[in-house]
């Protein structure tokens, strides 16, 4: 039981590159969601997901995109990476009215 | 709009003592859940304890206690017995239940000094 995992750990990217973060999670929860983390701004909701095939947008969705075709994945897409989106990503996922559980978190930087 | 406020960006209490985290909540909900969560240095979100806006009783997991006061919209962590281990960030975070996502506090940085 892997519980929430995130791939990859860190990556480095140059403006206007593009690149895939993945969240997988075996505890067969509906709800998933992607957060980044700024210092001292704690987390932000970026997307999320109430299920398979479904998204909404958070507080912060602008230049970043998602996607949930299979239940126990949740992917995060940045289509052309800015300095700005350099930050600490988390997923989490969680059941209808329970606590969520956090993946390990990416480190991204944009140059 | 929905808002969660921590209003002590850092503290520093001395081990052994108690210690109260704050957290203010704003909904127009009637049915929500409130959550705190402890971020070590090492990054990784580890739970610590639930309310639901229906729960009579305050919620309690062993040296954590949630202090609900819902007239005040208040739901204050309270760590009794502070150790060096509770050193870390702090969030504070509410689940509405009408739009399924949960939203965070900016967070309190705690630092337990020996």
């Amino acid at each position: 039981n892997a519980g929430v995992t995130q791939t990859p750990k860190f990556r480095v990217l140059k403006t206007g590159q593009s690149m895939t973060l993945l969240c997988a999670q075996d505890m067969n929860h509906e709800y998933m969601y992607w957060y980044r983390q700024d210092p001292g701004m704690g987390l932000r909701l970026i997307h999320y997901s109430v299920g398979e095939g479904t998204t909404a947008k958070g507080e912060v969705p602008d230049g970043y995109n998602v996607s949930r075709l299979k239940k126990q994945n949740f992917l995060l897409g940045l289509e052309s990476a800015a300095p700005s989106q350099t930050s600490v990503y988390f997923c989490a996922s969680s059941s209808l009215s329970y606590e969520q559980y956090f993946g390990p978190g990416t480190r991204l930087t944009v140059t | 709009a929905q808002k969660i406020t921590q209003t002590q960006p850092g503290m520093f209490v001395q081990e052994k003592e108690a210690v109260t985290l704050d957290c203010t909540y704003d909904t127009s909900d009637q049915s929500y859940g409130l959550f705190w969560y402890k971020q070590p240095s090492s990054g990784e979100m580890i739970f610590l304890i639930y309310q639901g806006s229906y729960d009579e009783q305050n919620a309690t997991e062993g040296r954590y206690s949630l202090n609900f006061q819902k007239a005040r919209k208040s739901a204050n962590l309270v760590i009794s017995a502070s150790q060096l281990g509770d050193s870390a960030m702090y969030f504070c975070a509410m689940r509405i239940s009408s739009a399924s996502k949960i939203i965070f506090g900016s967070g309190t940085r705690l630092s337990i000094r020996p």
